[in-house]
């Protein structure tokens, strides 16, 4: 299936736990995003790669880490989870990085809970 | 930094026409995408302008003022299915997407 998959799907998560949210694409962009969504707040931006071997903080990166080894993979990491990391969290894709034109395309989410 | 205003609730009737409206200040400018949410799912794009002006899209249309700093979203012979949430995001000077909070549009019968 042509897209972003993210898994999980939802968790719950004790505060202090250690967590990773994956994230895979199949359409070969170069460019990819994590961004978490709250209510009232929109999507904000947490780190994002322009192509495999880089990355960069967004807009509130601090208690998320992000690495990208290959093209498809862009893993983010909860190192030890707040309760204020309670969101759902998106990645995306685009073909470049850098760009105007720059579409994104999003997988359908993770919804985490931190207890 | 960004900023970018949109309403965050408008309701309409089914077949009629509603227009969302988006304010914003950036720190350079790359171009205005509005993308469109339905509750659960995940954002999905709609329209780009960089230039000033109107483009249009099928039932959707998007304006562009760059010396305002304003963007409009017009969803015409508005149907059930186009009750969701829509989103407003710049591309400022570092070419990252900046989101506004959204608008959520409910479409009644």
């Amino acid at each position: 299936i042509a897209g972003i998959t993210q898994a999980p799907t939802s968790q719950i998560l004790a505060a202090g736990r250690r967590m990773t949210l994956r994230c895979t694409q199949d359409m070969r962009h170069n460019a990819m995003y994590w961004y978490r969504q709250d209510l009232g707040l929109g999507l904000r931006l947490i780190h994002y790669s322009n192509t495999a071997g880089t990355t960069g903080k967004g807009e509130v990166p601090d208690g998320y880490s992000v690495s990208r080894a290959n093209t498809d993979d862009f893993p983010l990491t909860l190192a030890s989870a707040v309760p204020s990391q309670t969101s759902v969290y998106f990645c995306a894709s685009s073909p470049v990085g850098g760009s105007g034109a720059n579409v994104l395309t999003f997988g359908a989410g993770s919804r985490l809970t931190v207890l | 930094g960004q900023n970018i205003d949109q309403p965050t609730e408008m309701t309409a009737t089914e077949g009629a026409i509603v227009q969302i409206n988006c304010t914003y200040q950036t720190s350079g400018f790359n171009g205005l995408f509005w993308y469109q949410q339905h509750a659960g799912e995940a954002p999905t794009f709609l329209s780009y302008n960089v230039l000033d002006g109107l483009e249009e899209k099928g039932r959707f249309s998007s304006f562009l003022s760059r010396s305002k700093g304003y963007s409009y979203l017009l969803l015409k012979e508005l149907q059930m299915k186009d009750s969701a949430s829509y989103l407003c995001a710049v591309s400022g000077g570092d070419y990252k997407l900046s989101f506004g909070a959204g608008t959520t549009v409910t479409v009644r019968a």
